[in-house]
């Protein structure tokens, strides 16, 4: 009965590959955000959906590409992973039907480590 | 650019006593402000919710003020409990458009026995 789950809780691998993480929320709700964690505890908005729909957009690079299949699941894909990209990322989920300024559910978190 | 500003320094504090954490804001004027909990290895939890016309904000043991004028909000832990330690986040809105959240970098609370 986890609310915001996310795959896979941990993630190593080299310079270069491309990775992805999946999330998914049974909450019903119809925004979900990836944020990115860095090692000095930052938290940092990188992109949210909402109803399927990219709006916010922070400035990431491009080899960074949601994609939200359906209001419930929202994929992180990477490409060409540096080292700078290891990180804790989260995914969240709020119900923005009910409220614009609603609290947001976060998953476990993924780390992800470049090697 | 709008920054967000929480004591960097761990505050360690008696079992029973109030713990008092700090949040700054600067270069905008946020309609609301969260604040979360977040232990080690786990994501953020919600744990209380302020807009700018209330001042103060209470749930059971947790309170919360907002001072719009000072640009300011404190997050108050009263009877303070071991199990209350943690890093907890503030988060005033960023953009009312779309409600996204600007995280400072939290404060790491440790209640001693």
């Amino acid at each position: 009965d986890t609310a915001v789950s996310q795959t896979p809780k941990y993630l190593v691998t080299q310079m270069g590959n491309d990775k992805s993480i999946k999330c998914e929320q049974n909450l019903g709700h119809d925004t979900m955000y990836w944020y990115k964690q860095d090692s000095k505890k930052f938290l940092k908005i990188m992109f949210s959906y909402n109803n399927k729909e990219l709006i916010i957009n922070e400035t990431v690079p491009n080899r960074f590409s949601p994609k939200s299949p359906d209001k419930a699941h929202l994929n992180l894909h990477i490409n060409s992973l540096e080292l700078g990209d290891s990180a804790v990322y989260f995914c969240a989920s709020s119900d923005r039907t009910s409220g614009l300024y609603n609290e947001q559910f976060f998953g476990p978190g993924t780390r992800l480590t470049v090697l | 650019s709008q920054k967000i500003e929480q004591n960097s320094e761990a505050l360690n504090i008696q079992e029973g006593k109030t713990a008092t954490l700090t949040c700054n804001y600067t270069n905008y004027s946020p309609a609301y402000l969260q604040w979360y909990r977040q232990d080690p290895g786990r994501g953020p939890v919600f744990l209380l919710l302020i807009r700018e016309n209330e001042k103060e904000k209470r749930k059971e043991r947790l309170k919360v003020t907002f001072d719009t004028t000072l640009k300011q909000s404190l997050f108050h832990i009263t009877a303070s409990q071991p199990a209350d330690s943690a890093t907890y986040l503030c988060a005033p809105v960023g953009s009312s458009n779309t409600g996204k959240l600007i995280f400072g970098q939290g404060t790491t609370l440790q209640v001693k026995p």
